[in-house]
């Protein structure tokens, strides 16, 4: 298994412009979760997923949106890009109930906005 | 989910000695996770603790948790120049969808 993947590794972007950060997962897990981690930051939740379909959002959702077509696949969209988003985002997933909670995260993408 | 509160916010020590590091939180859980984070890199899980266990035992790594007192303590014997990571420990209320809440964090350096 590749376990949860991201990409790009490295993102600059100027303001305005917009992108999607690509999140996937084959471990078949109904759970999706996108972060943003600032420096000296723990990680703040944008958005999350229970399963294909359904998305709800986190502590900080403003400015991404999110969709999930398929129970691997959890892109994150930014609209119209803003310095304040600078930041490294980090995708997790895990298996819905059970006895494990078990977080998996991908490497991250580190994004620059100018 | 809520978020745990780290103590302290770094930590360096010498190789071969221990490290302890705390986290509280506010409200009861159904289990309380640790995490290691490595430079540059996303969260790897280390151990589960639940809330009817008080202590928990993976390789060098020793965890208790005091639900009395709502905090845990992440003990790392025998330290290593690997171990030099950030530590978040996540208080789990429930089985919820929405993500664990991680706070700052405790750096640890290890000096060689």
């Amino acid at each position: 298994n590749a376990g949860v993947t991201q990409t790009p590794k490295f993102q600059v972007l100027k303001t305005g412009q917009s992108m999607t950060l690509q999140c996937a997962q084959d471990m078949n897990h109904e759970y999706m979760s996108w972060y943003r981690q600032d420096p000296g930051m723990g990680l703040r939740l944008i958005h999350y997923s229970v399963g294909a379909g359904i998305t709800d959002q986190g502590e900080v959702p403003n400015g991404y949106n999110v969709s999930r077509s398929t129970t691997e696949d959890f892109p994150l969209r930014l609209l119209s890009a803003a310095p304040s988003q600078t930041s490294v985002y980090f995708c997790a997933s895990r298996l819905a109930g059970g006895s494990s909670y078990e977080q998996y995260f991908g490497p991250g993408t580190r994004l620059t906005v100018t | 989910s809520q978020q745990g509160e780290e103590d302290p916010q770094a930590l360096s020590i010498q190789e071969g000695e221990n490290a302890t590091m705390n986290c509280s939180y506010k409200t009861s859980i159904n289990n309380l996770q640790w995490y290691r984070q490595n430079s540059g890199r996303g969260l790897v899980h280390l151990i589960l603790i639940r809330s009817n266990e008080r202590e928990k035992h993976s390789g060098r790594l020793r965890v208790t948790l005091d639900t009395s007192k709502k905090s845990s303590s992440l003990l790392i014997t025998a330290s290593r120049a690997a171990d030099t990571a950030s530590y978040f420990c996540a208080p789990n209320s429930g089985g919820g969808a929405d993500g664990l809440t991680f706070g700052k964090g405790t750096h640890l350096i290890i000096q060689p």
